[in-house]
């Protein structure tokens, strides 16, 4: 079975500033799909970035970007030029999406990410 | 284009009522599911189905049941409500069983006293 690990419960960072939030996780599985997934307090679930195991070059959406270490089993997460609305919790999370009905999320227990004015 | 639709978004109930979450999309996604979120443990998938008349279970099924009779909809039901069901519960769907990118309704959050 997949494990999912941050063990950063809480951060916080100065508007502008850069943070890096931290993942690992523990597959036998050589292809499968990482997330980042953004929860503002609205609720709502936000996809931030995904990565594909296969591709080496790591994945960039806008301010976010990946450190994605296949060996290491290590998925991290920068975001650049924090902004206010960047406050929420962010979870990692992994799927193996290679089996009929295998497509579920093993989701991390999240860090709680703070940006201050 | 409403996405995946969740409701209610709130709920009380005593131990031992029962009652049901809707969840609805209108994307004619294949694949759907039902992931609850407690503090402290991220989110666990309960219930999936990869179409209409096709459901199995997830990590924590016990305790609720789950019918898909059209692709649209994909209730889950609580029918005896115990107080280790209050939670937040999620509806995920994909267009298709495989595909890796879920779309999320708004959430449910449920206590039952």
């Amino acid at each position: 079975a997949q494990t999912v690990t941050q063990s950063q419960p809480e951060m916080s960072v100065q508007e502008a500033e850069t943070v890096t939030l931290s993942c690992t996780y523990d597959t036998s599985e050589n292809n499968y799909y990482l997330f980042w997934y953004k929860q503002p307090p609205s609720r709502q679930m936000i996809l931030v970035i995904r990565q594909e195991a296969y591709k080496q070059q790591n994945a960039t959406e806008n301010r976010f970007s990946v450190n994605f270490q296949k060996a290491a089993k290590s998925f991290s997460l920068k975001i650049s030029d924090s902004q206010l609305g960047d406050t929420a919790m962010y979870f990692c999370a992994f799927m193996n999406p290679w089996g009929f009905g295998n497509e579920k999320l093993t989701f991390g227990t999240g860090t709680r990410l703070t940006i201050i004015p | 284009n409403a996405g995946v639709t969740q409701t209610p978004k709130f709920q009380v109930l005593k131990t031992g009522q029962s009652m049901t979450l809707q969840c609805a999309q209108d994307m004619n996604h294949e694949y759907m599911s039902w992931y609850r979120q407690d503090p402290g443990m991220g989110l666990r998938l309960i219930h999936y189905s990869v179409g209409a008349g096709i459901t199995d279970q997830g990590e924590v099924p016990n305790g609720y049941n789950v019918s898909r009779s059209t692709t649209e909809d994909f209730p889950l039901r609580l029918l005896s409500a115990a107080p280790s069901q209050t939670s937040v519960y999620f509806c995920a769907s994909s267009y298709r069983a495989g595909a890796n990118v879920l779309t999320f309704g708004a959430g449910s959050r449920l206590t039952v006293l």
